[in-house]
């Protein structure tokens, strides 16, 4: 079954250093999300993606993050200048269509640690 | 905005006993989805509700969505360890909005 992969599993990080958080989508899905999940609390929603625009976007997705899609493949996630705060899971997640009838296909996520 | 809220947020019980869920919304919701996250895993989906009153089962596990499409809930029977996780309920609109979910601990 297609799955959506995510590189690195895990990700160490200075307070203040970029980092790029990397998803290859299900590769004929359409609508690209990420969220993000601190530890033990409930999985928040970032950014939608389609058309090679951002959708829609969070609260939380303020001027720090930015998405990307390079190249047919992937998508990506970056997040400048990080705060301790910014720890946490984050996962990408895709799906065939958006709307009411699609479910979302999520990542094994990227666990970002900021020290 | 959409508000989900989840009821409980974790739930203890033995092995063998049913467990259940409830979801419910501020406002009518479209449809809904449940997904499971097992412990250091990623959301899963399980199923989606979009009819009022509509009922759907997957082995021992059944969904329900009010008749006013306000509320939902996951009932488990005869719960196995194999249950144990995290179940969200979801407002599926153009993004899906989580609630803080119901972590399920299984006692042997």
């Amino acid at each position: 079954e297609p799955e959506v992969t995510q590189t690195p599993s895990h990700q160490v990080t200075q307070m203040g250093q970029e980092v790029i958080l990397r998803c290859v989508p299900i590769s004929n899905h359409l609508y690209f999300y990420w969220y993000r999940q601190i530890l033990g609390q409930k999985v928040e929603f970032l950014v939608s993606f389609y058309n090679n625009e951002i959708s829609e976007k969070s609260e939380i997705f303020d001027d720090q993050f930015s998405v990307e899609r390079p190249d047919g493949s992937n998508f990506t996630l970056k997040i400048r200048s990080t705060k301790l705060e910014d720890s946490a899971m984050y996962f990408c997640a895709s799906s065939s269509q958006t709307g009411r009838n699609s479910p979302l296909h999520f990542g094994n996520g990227t666990r970002l640690t900021v020290t | 905005g959409q508000q989900v809220m989840q009821i409980p947020q974790y739930q203890h019980v033995q092995e063998g006993e049913d467990f259940t869920t409830y979801c419910n919304s501020s406002t009518t919701l479209s449809n809904i989805q449940w997904y499971k996250q097992r412990p250091g895993g990623h959301p899963v989906f399980l199923i989606q509700l979009v009819k009022s009153g509509e009922v759907k089962k997957q082995k021992r596990l059944t969904f329900q969505f009010g008749e006013a499409k306000k509320n939902s809930s996951l009932h488990i029977t005869a719960t196995q360890t194999t249950d144990v996780g995290t179940y969200f309920c979801a407002d599926r609109d153009d993004k899906i909005i989580f609630g803080k979910g119901t972590r399920l601990h299984i006692l042997p």
